[in-house]
C-alpha cells in the first residue's frame, strides 16, 4: 500500500507564478480531500471530490484557487497567480465512505 | 471555522507519564475521530469514537466521548519519547458527507 502520494514535497517560487500541486489518492478511495495548514490558521479544508466530482469547495480562499480531479487515481490544485499568504503546507488526503482519511506528507509551498 | 478546540494547546510531561488532550465541538456529530501529526508529515488516524459511543480503547491509547457535553478526551498511558507530536480531534457532523473539521491540535512534548 504506497498511500497518498503528493508532488513535489517542497515548491519555492516567486509571487506571481502558477503553482500546481499534485495528488494520487489510495486506489479505491472514492472521497479525495485537500488541505491546506499554517500556523495561524491551522488545518483548513479546501475542496474535496467524491467519485471525482467536486462536492463542496466553499474553503477555497478565491478564485486564484482552483482543483480539478480528471480521474480517480488524480487530481491537482492550482494556484495561479500564487502570492506570499498563499504560503503553507497543502495535503492531500483520501477515503473510501465512511471511514478515516489517508493523509499524504504535504507540499511545504513558500511564496517569495 | 473550527469546529473542535483542543486543550491544552502545548503539553510537555516526563517519559511514563499519562498525557491527557480534550476536545470540544459545537454541533451535532456522527463521530469524532483522533489523528497524529509528526513534524513535517502527515496527519495519521488514530481511533474514531461514533456518536453512541462512550468510551473505546487501542493499545495505550484510551478515548471519551460525551455528547451532551459536546466533548472529548485522549488519554495516552505510559507515554513514550516517540509520542512527541501534534494531535488533532476531528467531528463528522451530520449530512456533512466524508468531510471533517479538524480543531487547532495539542503539541505533546514526551521527555525522556
Amino acid at each position: 500500500d504506497a498511500g497518498v502520494i503528493q508532488s513535489p514535497r517542497h515548491e519555492v517560487t516567486e509571487m506571481g507564478q502558477e503553482v500546481t500541486l499534485r495528488c494520487k489518492p489510495i486506489s479505491g478511495h472514492d472521497y479525495l480531500f485537500w488541505y491546506r495548514q499554517t500556523m495561524m490558521r491551522g488545518l483548513e479544508l479546501l475542496i474535496y471530490f467524491n467519485n471525482n466530482v467536486p462536492i463542496d469547495d466553499s474553503g477555497m480562499p478565491e478564485d486564484r484557487f482552483s482543483a480539478k480531479m480528471p480521474n480517480a487515481s488524480f487530481s491537482t490544485l492550482k494556484i495561479q497567480p500564487s502570492e506570499p499568504r498563499d504560503s503553507a503546507v497543502y495535503f492531500c488526503a483520501s477515503s473510501p465512505r465512511g471511514q478515516p482519511q489517508h493523509f499524504g506528507d504535504g507540499t511545504r509551498l513558500s511564496i517569495l | 471555522s473550527q469546529q473542535g478546540e483542543e486543550d491544552p494547546q502545548a503539553l510537555s510531561i516526563q517519559e511514563g507519564e499519562n498525557a491527557t488532550m480534550n476536545c470540544s465541538y459545537k454541533t451535532s456529530i456522527n463521530n469524532l475521530q483522533w489523528y497524529r501529526q509528526n513534524s513535517g508529515r502527515g496527519l495519521v488516524h488514530l481511533i474514531l469514537i461514533r456518536s453512541n459511543e462512550r468510551e473505546k480503547h487501542s493499545g495505550r491509547l484510551r478515548v471519551t466521548l460525551d455528547t451532551s457535553k459536546k466533548s472529548s478526551s485522549l488519554l495516552i498511558t505510559a507515554s513514550r519519547a516517540a509520542d512527541t507530536a501534534s494531535y488533532f480531534c476531528a467531528t463528522d457532523a451530520y449530512n456533512a458527507g466524508n468531510m471533517l473539521t479538524f480543531g487547532g491540535g495539542t503539541r505533546l512534548m514526551v521527555k525522556p
